[in-house]
C-alpha cells in the first residue's frame, strides 16, 4: 500500500545535540512537507518542497534545516538551535497543482520528540 | 490572510448523540474549508472539504459538514456518535490561488464519547 513511513516514532534527545527524523513515501508525490503540533495550536508549517533539489522555508524554519535529494525522502534535522524542540512532528505529501488550493494532503504517523 | 477558529478545545457527547463541532473562518477570496481528523499518536486523515460547489458536503464515517458563507462557518456535525469517533478534528482554510503550502489550520478540537 501506498503512504508515508515517518521514523522513529520516538526519539528522546539531550540539550545542544541535532537529530534527524527520517521521511520516506511511495506515492510518487512531488510535494512534501513538515508540520510541527504542539497541544492546542493546531499543526505549524516548518518546511516544505514542491520538486526535488528544492525547499522553502515555512512559517517556523529557524532551528530546523532539511533536505531532497531524492523524491520520495524529505528528511528533516532539528538543530540544537531550536529553542524548544520537542513536540511532534507530522511529514506530509501532495501532487502539487499551483494555485490549486484544494490538495489535500497525506500524512504520515508522525514522530515524537522529547527533549531530556 | 486567512484564519480559522475553532470554538471548544474539547467536546463530550454522549454515544448515540449528536456531534457538533466549530469551525469559523475569515478569508478575503472564496475559500476552500477541510475537515481533517487525527486519532491518538496518528497522523491526519481528510474528513471532508469544500472547494465550491455543493454548501453540504459528506465526508467519510458519517461525517458532514455545511458552508454557510453569511456565518463564515463550516461546522461538522454527525447524528449519532459512536466511541471510534473520538479523535482530535482539526478545521484548515486554503484558498483557489493558493497552494497547499498556505493550508491553516485551526487549533484543534479533542472529541470525547461517553460511554
Amino acid at each position: 500500500d501506498g503512504g508515508i513511513t515517518q521514523s522513529p516514532k520516538y526519539l528522546f534527545r539531550k540539550e545542544g545535540q541535532n537529530v534527524t527524523l527520517s521521511c520516506e513515501q511511495n506515492l510518487n508525490h512531488d510535494a512534501m512537507y513538515w508540520y510541527r503540533q504542539d497541544p492546542g495550536q493546531g499543526l505549524r508549517l516548518i518546511y516544505y518542497s514542491q520538486i526535488v533539489n528544492d525547499f522553502q522555508k515555512g512559517d517556523i524554519a529557524e532551528g530546523y534545516s532539511v533536505s531532497r535529494e531524492k523524491k520520495e525522502s524529505f528528511p528533516l534535522t532539528v538543530t540544537s538551535a531550536q529553542k524548544n524542540p520537542t513536540a511532534f512532528y507530522l511529514c506530509a505529501s501532495s501532487i502539487p497543482r499551483p494555485g490549486d488550493g484544494a490538495n489535500v494532503l497525506t500524512f504520515g504517523a508522525g514522530s515524537r520528540l522529547t527533549v531530556l | 490572510a486567512q484564519s480559522v477558529t475553532q470554538l471548544g478545545s474539547h467536546v463530550s457527547v454522549s454515544e448515540g448523540a449528536l456531534v457538533l463541532l466549530r469551525c469559523n473562518y475569515s478569508s478575503s477570496v472564496p475559500p476552500y474549508l477541510f475537515w481533517y481528523v487525527q486519532y491518538p499518536n496518528q497522523g491526519l486523515q481528510l474528513l471532508l472539504k469544500y472547494t465550491s460547489a455543493a454548501t453540504l458536503v459528506k465526508g467519510i464515517n458519517g461525517f458532514e459538514a455545511e458552508f454557510k458563507k453569511s456565518e463564515t462557518s463550516f461546522h461538522l456535525t454527525k447524528p449519532s456518535a459512536h466511541m471510534s469517533d473520538a479523535a482530535e478534528y482539526f478545521c484548515a482554510v486554503s484558498a483557489e490561488d493558493q497552494g497547499a503550502q498556505k493550508l491553516v489550520f485551526g487549533q484543534g478540537t479533542r472529541l470525547t464519547i461517553n460511554p
